[in-house]
């Protein structure tokens, strides 16, 4: 079935630690983002990406990086975590030939 | 660049009564409109969209009204239902290729 998967769905991790949240789609799509929510706050969008090797930074600065090797594929990696960190990270994506945007499940990260 | 208010931030309604949540955006290039709930612990979903050339959308108890001069569009809700009680987000952006901007959500509680 044509998805968004994120992975892991909730991490517990201590501060100093390098992370990889993991975001996959099914759907072919070309752009790709993530976004950081505390629950049920507003959306912010840390990094979008518009399709292979195309990274860019969001509106919300973060300490995070991503990177696009393959189109299915946006991780994005917390080199040393910290508590202000912990937030959910929410991954979506959005075919360049249509309007509508798809969320992923999320990922609870809370760094301890 | 774009920016897009949304009022109220928290709304209370009896089962069976109707909700409207507005929201206001600021460029006049935006063409598509998009409404997203989000249940709590669960990842925004599309419920409704609506592009520059309609000033409509009906879906069952759901629509969606837009007006082009004053640059605000408005979720309508009737005959609310206790699974209505979400956190909604409208966005604004253009058809081809801008990312979406998204309001601050607005909380709908529906009380029994």
């Amino acid at each position: 079935e044509a998805d968004i998967y994120q992975t892991p769905r909730y991490l517990v991790i201590g501060t100093g630690k390098k992370i990889t949240l993991e975001c996959s789609q099914t759907m072919g799509h070309d752009k790709m983002y993530w976004y950081q929510q505390d629950p049920g706050m507003e959306l912010h969008l840390i990094h979008y990406s518009y399709g292979v090797n195309s990274t860019e930074k969001g509106d919300l600065s973060s300490e995070s990086t991503v990177s696009r090797i393959r189109t299915e594929h946006f991780p994005l990696t917390l080199e040393s975590a910290r508590p202000s960190h912990t937030s959910q990270y929410l991954c979506a994506s959005r075919s360049g030939s249509a309007y509508e945007q798809y969320f992923g499940p999320g990922t609870r990260l809370t760094v301890t | 660049g774009e920016n897009v208010e949304q009022h109220p931030s928290t709304l209370s309604v009896q089962e069976g009564d109707s909700a409207v949540i507005k929201c206001t955006y600021s460029d006049s290039a935006s063409n598509y409109f998009p409404w997203y709930k989000q249940e709590l612990g669960k990842r925004p979903q599309l419920i409704i969209d609506i592009r520059s050339n309609v000033g409509e959308k009906k879906d069952q108890r759901i629509a969606v009204t837009l007006n082009k001069t004053a640059k605000h569009f408005s979720l309508h809700i009737t005959e609310t239902q206790p699974e209505d009680s979400a956190v909604y987000f409208c966005a604004a952006s253009q058809l081809e290729g801008q990312n979406f901007v998204f309001g601050p959500g607005t909380r709908l509680s529906v009380l029994p």
